[in-house]
């Protein structure tokens, strides 16, 4: 079965600009997560979204924003990018939201 | 905020050696999960901890669940190179989001 997969898995941007990452999960599972790692820490929480619908929010500014569609795939949104954007992001699925099975992430680089 | 702290932040051990890193959490949890993380990958599911004092083996990996629900640790006994990573705990308190630790990075020396 495959696994979770993101695209694009680089991406480079400028200040300001809008970025759209995507994110397929695992075959069956209807909990999608979103998580930003920046260089030398641990993955810090974004979002999760359930049967569409959000169902956890972390401590990110509205310029962050997704979706998860009827397939159950996902969108992260993010505007007016900054330079502390650059990260890798990580989307991860479960059946329900425990058991979370990551993705390889997006590598975004904002100039 | 919820916080989850990890030490020690970095470990060298000869191969063979044994390793140990622990996870603190400021709130109690309902349960604690362990990955791994290769140099440039992606963070990889290990275990997950739910009763109060849970210890849990994986071949070489031990892992236990404070009585309190606030605190974990990983043991690998007898380290080898396959083992290098970093490794992280990530506390759930129930509200449906993950807090990740700081992450104990292990190298392992030949």
């Amino acid at each position: 079965d495959a696994g979770v997969t993101q695209s694009p898995t680089h991406l480079i941007k400028t200040r300001g600009q809008h970025v759209t990452l995507r994110c397929s999960p695992i075959s069956g599972h209807k909990s999608v997560s979103w998580y930003q790692q920046v260089l030398g820490q641990g993955p810090q929480f974004i979002f999760q979204y359930y049967e569409k619908e959000e169902r956890g929010r972390g401590n990110f500014p509205d310029r962050f924003s997704a979706r998860q569609f009827p397939n159950y795939s996902s969108e992260l949104n993010v505007n007016a990018l900054l330079l502390g954007d650059s990260a890798l992001y990580l989307c991860a699925s479960s059946t329900k939201g425990e058991t979370q099975y990551f993705g390889p992430g997006t590598r975004l680089l904002v100039l | 905020g919820q916080q989850v702290m990890q030490i020690p932040q970095y470990q060298h051990v000869q191969e063979g050696e044994d390793f140990t890193t622990y996870c603190n959490s400021s709130t109690t949890l309902s349960n604690i999960q362990w990955y791994k993380q290769r140099p440039g990958g992606h963070p990889v599911f290990l275990i997950q901890l739910v009763k109060s004092g849970e210890v849990k083996k994986q071949k070489r990996l031990t892992f236990q669940f404070g009585e309190a629900k606030k605190n974990s640790s990983l043991h690998i006994t007898a380290t080898q190179t396959t083992d290098v990573g970093t490794y992280f705990c990530a506390g759930d308190s129930g509200a449906n989001n993950l807090f990740f630790g700081t992450g104990t990075r292990l190298t392992v020396i030949p």
